[in-house]
């Protein structure tokens, strides 16, 4: 089974403060991405990556930054964070080589700032 | 661009009564469709999915059938249970700048109670 973990079930933190939610996945995925899902707007999409050092904006990359140094693990930075990055953070792999679309979700982040 | 619209919650059922949440979708060219899960306090799960026209994706009792004539893939299933209690995402499958398929668009979800 695919496994895709993230480094925190629940966050609490200060407004200014870096932020980093941490994304591991088991399989040798090459897509990864990061999404924040909100009430009344689902999932939208923050960052992906197809590959080692690589990545791609997706819809609402602002205020947010990415790290994918190793093929298993991709990171989502927040610099500073702000309140209206309250939010419930979700972590994704698929792997496209194998014409397999489906992707694989990690149990999410909640992160509430203050 | 394209888009998934899904039917807005919440969606109030009691046990053994039939579900259908509807779902359609606009896009070039031929995407796959999925239908995603998720369960209180639990990141997302596939459901289901259908790759072309007329594929019918079915687990846990629950079906929907890839209909290109109406852009629709509806999830039904005849007899819900407490358990199916969730939110349901119906995607579609876009191109990524890597050029292979990979990248999810998203309905905005569904919510389901289902009421012993």
């Amino acid at each position: 089974d695919v496994k895709v973990t993230q480094s925190s079930r629940y966050l609490v933190k200060r407004t200014g403060e870096k932020v980093f939610l941490e994304c591991v996945q088991d399989m040798d995925h090459e897509n990864m991405f990061w999404y924040r899902q909100d009430p009344g707007l689902g999932l939208r999409l923050i960052y992906f990556s197809y590959d080692v050092k690589m990545k791609e904006k997706g819809d609402i990359p602002e205020g947010y930054s990415v790290s994918r140094e190793k093929k298993e693990r991709f990171s989502l930075i927040l610099e500073s964070a702000s309140t209206n990055q309250t939010s419930m953070y979700l972590c994704a792999s698929s792997d496209p080589g194998t014409g397999e679309e489906t992707q694989y979700f990690g149990p999410g982040t909640r992160l509430l700032v203050l | 661009g394209d888009s998934v619209t899904q039917m807005e919650g919440p969606v109030t059922l009691s046990e053994e009564a039939c579900l259908t949440i509807n779902c359609t979708y606009t896009a070039t060219g031929y995407p796959s469709l999925f239908w995603y899960v998720q369960y209180p306090g639990e990141g997302l799960q596939l459901l289901l999915k259908a790759t072309k026209a007329d594929d019918k994706g079915s687990n846990k009792g629950f079906e929907a059938t890839y209909r290109k004539e109406t852009t629709s893939f509806h999830l039904e299933k005849g007899s819900v249970q407490v358990s199916d209690s969730a939110v349901y995402f119906c995607a579609l499958s876009v191109p990524n700048y890597g050029g292979s398929q990979g990248n999810l668009i998203f309905g905005k979800g569904t919510k389901l109670s289902v009421k012993p």
